[in-house]
This record gives structure tokens, C-alpha cells and sequence, in this order.
């Protein structure tokens, strides 16, 4: 059960794009269209942004988008808000039945 | 409106039990799978377990296989679990979760209950 791979940090100014990847195994990531993304702001439950990796729930800004490509899952944000900075999380459902998170990576907005 | 309320948290010696609750309101309780997800003092998330629907299924984290229980009562909505053994490193901020749109995410996450494993 390693975590899947995402930087530690990114950071861009406000309107640009971003994109977080988040790497793991066809075990996981590259095996199930299962991967979710969180962001979590300190002292808050961490909220769901993306779900079956593209997915949107209602009422998450179309600014966030999700694709997989093989073993690696990406989040990308465009037009960067100052309220997008936070911790990123990916998910991804596993082979074993249990779900891992990647390491998580900080979004800086200059 | 869905709500989530963990509670059960404290300060426990290593070694030594706890067991964390989590009421659940505002949904078909007994109708999703449930979640328990941790984040350690300066780390990322960890998903610990999951307990399906009915609670005939019960998979864990490699990291509390043998140790953590995860149950539920839907006869009150509450999901359990319970932890033996601690250990220093499962000092934790413990989470609830359950699906909302994707029964493979978590739409719904309770605001924690905090667990420290100290001597």
C-alpha cells in the first residue's frame, strides 16, 4: 500500500493554470477510473473536487478539471484564485479493495 | 442535510485502547459503505478502513491490520472503531467519510477527533 506520487509543492500566479500529477501502479491508478482529488484547507474537512477521475461534484467550480493517462492521474486549475491555496490530495481506488492517498501536494498562489 | 460527528478521541499510552464513534444524520445511514480516514501532525491523509453497507465486508490499512476494528450499529447510525495496541505514530486527526456521488469517493467528511499516543 504505497502512497501514490504527487510533488510536494506548486505554486503559480493568480490566472494562471496549474496542473498537480499524481502518480502510482496499474494496481491502482492506472487500473480503476477511481481517482478522486481533496483539497484541504487547514482546520477544515477535507472537500471533494474531483471523483471518477473527471467528474465534478455539484457546486465545484469548472475551474478544476481531472484526466488520467496510464498510471498518472492529473489536476489541473485554471485561472488561479487566491482561495485555491491549499493542500491537494489524490485517491485512488486499489486492487486490494482498499483506497490509497498521495502524499499531497501544497498549492502556493504568488 | 448530511452531518458527521466523530468523537472518542483523547490521550492514550502506548499499548492501551480506544474506540472512536461516529454519528451519522441526514442520510439512509445504513445504505453507505463507511469510511474512517486519519491525517498525522504534519502529514497527508490516510485512508485506515472501510466497512460496507450492511457490514458484511471490512477492509484495512496495511498500517492497522490486526489492530483497528471497524464496525457499525444502524440501528443507532454510528460507525465505529476500535483501536488496540496504539502506537506513537497512530497519533492522529481521525475522520469519518462516506460517498455522496461516487461510491469510490467521499463527499461527506466529519470535522475529526484528535488521537495522541503518548507516554
Amino acid at each position: 500500500q504505497s502512497a501514490l506520487t504527487q510533488p510536494a509543492s506548486v505554486s503559480g500566479s493568480p490566472g494562471q493554470p496549474i496542473t498537480i500529477s499524481c502518480t502510482g501502479t496499474s494496481s491502482n491508478v492506472g487500473g480503476y477510473d477511481y481517482v478522486s482529488w481533496y483539497q484541504h484547507h487547514p482546520g477544515k474537512a477535507p472537500k471533494l473536487i474531483i471523483y471518477d477521475v473527471s467528474k465534478r461534484p455539484s457546486g465545484v467550480s469548472a475551474r478544476f478539471s481531472g484526466s488520467k493517462s496510464g498510471n498518472t492521474a492529473s489536476l489541473t486549475i485554471s485561472g488561479l484564485q487566491a482561495e485555491d491555496e491549499a493542500d491537494y490530495y489524490c485517491c485512488s481506488y486499489t486492487s486490494s479493495r482498499t483506497w490509497v492517498f498521495g502524499g499531497g501536494t501544497k498549492l502556493t498562489v504568488l | 442535510q448530511v452531518h458527521l460527528v466523530e468523537s472518542g478521541g483523547g490521550v492514550v499510552q502506548p499499548g492501551r485502547s480506544l474506540r472512536l464513534s461516529c454519528a451519522a444524520s441526514g442520510f439512509t445511514f445504513a445504505s453507505n459503505a463507511m469510511h474512517w480516514v486519519r491525517q498525522a501532525p504534519g502529514k497527508g491523509l490516510e485512508w485506515v478502513a472501510v466497512i460496507s453497507y450492511d457490514g458484511s465486508s471490512k477492509y484495512y490499512a496495511d498500517s492497522v491490520k490486526g489492530r483497528f476494528t471497524i464496525s457499525r450499529d444502524n440501528s443507532k447510525d454510528t460507525l465505529y472503531v476500535q483501536m488496540n495496541s496504539l502506537r506513537v505514530e497512530d497519533t492522529a486527526l481521525y475522520y469519518c467519510a462516506t460517498k455522496g456521488v461516487s461510491g469510490f469517493a467521499w463527499d461527506y467528511w466529519g470535522q475529526g477527533t484528535q488521537v495522541t499516543v503518548s507516554s
